[in-house]
């Protein structure tokens, strides 16, 4: 089974500044999708950026990009001037490419919960 | 378009009593998915649907929760009886396979506390 593993349970960032969350997963499988999502107190799940595990480029949104590692199945977020906004808990989450059975369903990481100081 | 809808945003109850949970995935969307979020075992999938057919129900708790998705644009989770554990966020998702983003899109969640 796919795990995910969020190491840091908080970070703190000044505005304007720039901020890296860590992910790495564990999987068998050489086709699969990453995605990270933010959830603000709202509680509401946004997608923030999504990696196909077979593009080697790394993806970017705006202010937020990725450093895939595949290899090292590592794959970190990285926001770019810091907005007060950008304050939320972020979930690293992984979904295998195989199509069938259980194989659809997102596996989440614990989360890092991010703070974003004026 | 709207996104995906879900109703009620809070509910309280009593243990042993019967709650239903609703959904409207996005327009189009042939996947629909029912996630539970707690403070101990974080975010799970309870059951997921393609074209209104159950796919995995694996992570289903126990016999008191059961889902249904009777048309493309309606499902629902239902909880009986109820009891104090079963309190979460529990969220639904929709996607379209097969497009080349195929992610999930989450609704706003039902906080459900069952005291």
């Amino acid at each position: 089974a796919q795990t995910v593993t969020q190491s840091q349970p908080e970070m703190s960032v000044q505005e304007a500044e720039t901020v890296t969350l860590s992910c790495t997963y564990d999987t068998s499988e050489s086709d699969y999708y990453l995605f990270w999502y933010k959830q603000p107190p709202s509680r509401q799940m946004i997608l923030v950026i999504r990696q196909e595990a077979y593009k080697q480029q790394n993806a970017t949104e705006n202010r937020f990009s990725v450093n895939f590692q595949k290899a090292a199945k590592s794959f970190s977020l990285k926001i770019s001037d810091s907005q007060l906004g950008d304050a939320a808990m972020y979930f690293c989450a992984y979904r295998s490419a195989t199509s069938g059975g259980s194989n659809y369903k997102l596996t989440f990481g614990k989360g890092t919960l991010l703070t974003v100081n004026p | 378009d709207a996104g995906v809808i879900q109703s009620p945003r809070h509910e309280v109850t009593e243990m042993g009593q019967e709650v239903t949970l609703r959904c409207k995935p996005i327009s189009g969307h042939d996947y629909l998915f029912w996630y539970r979020q707690t403070m101990m075992r974080g975010l799970e999938l309870l059951i997921y649907f393609n074209n209104n057919v159950p796919i995995d129900d694996s992570g289903m708790p126990e016999d008191r929760f059961s889902a249904k998705m009777p048309n493309a644009s309606f499902s629902t989770l239902k909880i009986q009886p109820s009891e104090p554990r079963d309190s979460a966020v529990y969220f639904c998702a929709s996607s379209l396979m097969g497009v080349v983003r195929e992610t999930q899109y989450f609704g706003p969640g039902t906080r459900l506390l069952v005291l």
